[in-house]
């Protein structure tokens, strides 16, 4: 069993939709969670990290479910510029950090 | 700050022929780690040091792979020999402290022929 799983998509929505993708880990001492964005040919870059109590950064809400062992990113009121592959990443402790596949969104005008 | 470098960005070689990739941190940052990419198993961490010390190199796949960390700011990756399965883009990416954020380079996009 893989350390994240991550549905691949992908997703294709209209401008101005709410999407949301899912996460499962399955270590159940993972300590802390982060979503990476990844544009074509291009370096993953943070976008968020996800805190136990759920956080949200403008149109962007990440939430973490420890029971279920799952994490989400929400994006409301999608745009272009929000095109690109978005990775899931656990960190067990001592720095084993995992990341998921990857999902894949295209925002459609 | 120019952040992460990597060279070169681009290597096409045969198969047997030894590579080697580099990486420059960002200034500051102590730790280091080597990822690999590809469309199948999507990103895979080789191999992190942690103040120039190898931390865990249990994603290093084989003998043909070997890292090092000269000094507190470089790094190379190397492969030798080389195999057609070993394309895919290998990043490098520096943290200030091994659990926090990772800033990533732009990668190194290798194809074995």
């Amino acid at each position: 069993r893989k350390e994240v799983e991550q549905d691949p998509g992908p997703f294709n929505v209209p401008e101005g939709a709410t999407v949301a993708f899912n996460c499962t880990y399955s270590n159940s001492a993972s300590q802390s969670f982060f979503w990476y964005r990844q544009d074509c040919r291009k370096e993953p870059k943070l976008l968020m990290s996800v805190y136990s109590s759920g956080n949200e950064d403008g149109r962007f809400t990440a939430q973490l479910n420890r029971a279920s062992q799952y994490i989400s990113l929400l994006i409301r009121d999608s745009k272009l510029s929000d095109s690109a592959t978005y990775l899931c990443v656990v960190n067990a402790g001592a720095n084993n950090l995992f990341f998921g596949t990857g999902t894949r969104l295209t925002v459609i005008p | 700050d120019a952040g992460v470098i990597q060279s070169p960005r681009h290597e096409v070689t045969e198969m047997g022929q030894e590579v080697t990739l580099r990486c420059k941190l960002i200034s500051g940052h102590n730790s280091l780690f080597w990822y690999r990419q590809t469309m199948m198993r999507g990103l895979e961490l080789l191999i992190y040091f942690n103040n120039n010390v190898p931390i865990d190199d249990s994603g290093m796949p084989e003998d043909r792979f070997s890292a090092k960390m000269p000094n507190a700011s470089f790094s190379t990756l190397k492969i030798q020999p080389s195999e057609p399965r070993d394309s895919a883009v290998y990043f490098c990416a520096s943290s200030p402290a091994a659990n926090n954020e990772q800033f990533f380079g732009p990668g190194t996009r290798l194809t074995v022929l």
